[in-house]
């Protein structure tokens, strides 16, 4: 079945330091999703991104989907105590409806 | 907008029983809902698809017998779990998606169940 991967699955960085979360998945998707969880919540939408090596901004995060729409990034400039939680990538394929399949998710601490 | 709410936040249970779990949707009609499980500091795992009316798509592997789910309105969602055991225990976290060509997912806050 399809896997979404993800790289870290840990990242401790100092506050103002940059991070990045990679997402990796088996198959090709039709769009991929972000979502962070904080500690004890649940997942809070951030993006969607759909075409091919698409790029989109909000703030301080940068999403990228890969050319071959097989994995994305999110990255974080400057990061900042508010930033703390789990990032989740979520993928859907063609033909799956609005189902997604999770990637094994990026924990983020931030120290100050 | 967009509030997804579920019910209860958290039951202690005997083996052998059951429980239901609520999902609403508060101020939207959520033609899809979906039944996460998650585990400590792991991913979401799909169990099954809600659609207003039809029967849940269960993933592979996910007990349909076991993991009850009904989606009687367009605004609530119900997940019971039958005969639950210990390793039932887990975070059961609900979504929903507005309708036709919405894409993004709003999460319930979820339901902590530990089965003793």
């Amino acid at each position: 079945g399809q896997q979404v991967m993800q790289i870290p699955q840990y990242q401790h960085v100092q506050e103002g330091e940059d991070f990045t979360t990679y997402c990796n998945s088996s198959t090709t998707l039709s769009n991929i999703q972000w979502y962070k969880q904080r500690p004890g919540g649940h997942p809070v939408f951030l993006i969607q991104l759909v075409k091919s090596g698409e790029v989109k901004k909000q703030k301080r995060l940068t999403f990228q989907f890969g050319e071959a729409k097989k994995n994305s990034s999110l990255h974080i400039t400057a990061t900042q105590t508010t930033d703390v939680g789990t990032y989740f990538c979520a993928g859907r394929v063609t033909g799956g409806g609005n189902k997604l399949t999770f990637g094994t998710g990026t924990q983020l601490k931030v120290e100050l | 907008g967009a509030v997804v709410s579920q019910h209860p936040s958290w039951v202690i249970c005997k083996s052998g029983t059951s429980v239901k779990i609520e999902c609403r949707s508060l101020d939207f009609q959520a033609t899809t809902m979906f039944w996460y499980r998650q585990f400590p500091k792991q991913s979401l795992m799909l169990m099954a698809t809600s659609n207003e009316g039809s029967k849940a798509t269960y993933e592979q592997g996910v007990e349909k017998d076991k993991f009850l789910i009904n989606h009687a309105s367009l605004t609530l969602s119900t997940l019971t779990v039958t005969s639950a055991h210990p390793e039932d225990s887990s975070f059961y976290i609900c979504s929903a998606t507005r309708g036709t060509g919405s894409y993004e997912q709003y999460f319930g806050p979820g339901t902590r169940l530990t089965v003793t």
